[in-house]
């Protein structure tokens, strides 16, 4: 079974500071996205990464950064947390699509981040 | 710009019923589309995923189908269970990393 593992469930932070998200998957998987899902928006994509140190832009990137220097772990940052940075994270990992046929995401537990 | 509606947002039926979820898209030119579960406070768990060249997939008691030229998929779930509980949401791939997700159905099949 594919394991998507991020580092906690919870966590509170203040405004201003530097916050490390990280995940970490078990599977080989070139494809790693980082999402957050707040209610009556959805999941919205913040960025993807195809293989070590690439990375894509997703819908909402601002006051966000990442970084992916092995292939299991993709980490998201947030520069200097902001209020309306509180939502729920969610990591995903999948393999690359082989020949025409696309790969299931595969998701971790969430991150649900406070910033007061 | 691509669009993905679920409806109804909630539903609550009788354990044992068969049931029927909905998912509509704007644009047809997707290459999968990905019915995941979510229980509350977690993650998603991948259920089902539909290539743009197949018509349906099958996994136990859930059935997905997909008609592109409608913009339309559906997820039957056969003789339901509590443990059914949970909300269910739609994604429209479009190659690449671009997913796009529905807001989801929420789910509630009462003992």
């Amino acid at each position: 079974d594919v394991k998507v593992t991020q580092s906690s469930r919870y966590l509170v932070k203040r405004t201003g500071e530097k916050v490390f998200l990280e995940c970490v998957q078990d599977m080989d998987h070139e494809n790693m996205f980082w999402y957050r899902q707040d209610p009556g928006l959805g999941l919205r994509l913040i960025y993807f990464s195809y293989d070590v140190k690439m990375k894509e832009k997703g819908d909402i990137p601002e006051g966000y950064s990442v970084s992916r220097e092995k292939k299991e772990r993709f980490s998201l940052i947030l520069e200097s947390a902001s209020t309306n940075q509180t939502s729920m994270y969610l990591c995903a990992s999948s393999l690359r699509r082989r020949s025409t046929r696309d790969q299931p995401q595969h998701f971790g537990d969430g991150t649900r981040l406070s910033i007061l | 710009k691509q669009e993905v509606t679920q409806i109804p947002a909630a539903l609550s039926v009788p354990e044992g019923e068969n049931l029927v979820l909905n998912c509509s898209f704007t644009d047809s030119a997707i290459y999968n589309l990905q019915w995941f579960r979510q229980d509350p406070g977690k993650g998603l768990t991948s259920l089902l995923l539909i290539q743009s060249s197949q018509r349906e997939q099958t996994s136990g008691r859930l059935n997905a189908s997909l008609d592109k030229s409608s913009g339309r998929s559906t997820l039957y779930i056969a003789a339901s269970q509590p443990g059914d509980s949970a909300t269910y949401l739609c994604a429209v791939g479009h190659g690449g990393f671009k997913t796009i997700f529905g807001a989801g159905t929420r789910l509630f099949v009462k003992a």
